[in-house]
């Protein structure tokens, strides 16, 4: 079964701090993806990878930058943090296929004070 | 942009039942449908995908597509104690990318 992992669990930060998610995958998958989940909101997709080096933008990106440097791994970036981005973040893998399911992280829950 | 809209937002439904999840969307491209299953605390995980009208059935779950209509849903049988979670749809257009749900929270009472 995919693994997928995430770092750190739990954060806490100040408005205005950078604060980096990071993500690992075991299973070699070429996507993969940042959300976040809020109630009333459902997952919303911030942004995705279709491999090393690569980064697109998703549904909600303002305020965030992403990094893939290599296949496992995809980190979630938050430049200059706001009360606003306090959420659950999940990340997920996945095969480059239209159909594929998604495998997700067990998420971090950030809170933006 | 693709929307995607559950209903209902809650259900409370007791031991043995059938509950019934819907899920409408808005793209009439849309080419995948699913549902994703998360515990309270816990990662979502996929339940059960669906590509084509019809039906689809695994154990106590059923998907029912209809393109037609920009509507599918998801049955579950005999529902269990252990069936009580946010239940999650989620839509593909052909890209990579799913648009997901808001999400339906099923309560199911022993």
């Amino acid at each position: 079964e995919a693994a997928v992992t995430q770092s750190p669990r739990n954060k806490v930060a100040v408005t205005g701090g950078k604060v980096t998610l990071s993500c690992n995958q075991t299973n070699n998958h070429n996507n993969m993806y940042w959300y976040r989940q809020d109630t009333g909101h459902g997952l919303r997709l911030i942004h995705y990878s279709y491999g090393a080096g690569s980064t697109e933008k998703g549904d909600i990106p303002d305020g965030y930058k992403a990094s893939r440097p290599s296949q496992e791994n995809f980190s979630l970036i938050l430049e200059l943090a706001t009360p606003s981005q306090t959420s659950v973040y999940f990340c997920a893998s996945g095969e480059q296929e239209n159909y594929a399911e998604q495998f997700f992280g067990p998420g971090t829950r950030l809170t933006v004070l | 942009q693709q929307k995607v809209q559950q209903s209902p937002e809650s259900l409370i439904v007791p031991e043995g039942a059938m509950t019934s999840l819907n899920c409408t969307f808005s793209d009439s491209a849309s080419q995948y449908f699913a549902w994703y299953r998360q515990h309270s605390g816990k990662a979502p995980k996929a339940l059960m995908s669906i590509f084509s009208n019809g039906e689809k059935e695994e154990g106590r779950f059923t998907i029912h597509l209809n393109k037609a209509s920009l509507h599918f849903s998801l049955h579950i049988r005999d529902s269990q104690p252990s069936d009580s979670a946010l239940y999650l749809c989620a839509v593909n257009t052909g890209n990579y990318k799913y648009v997901f749900g808001a999400g339906t929270r099923l309560k199911v009472i022993a």
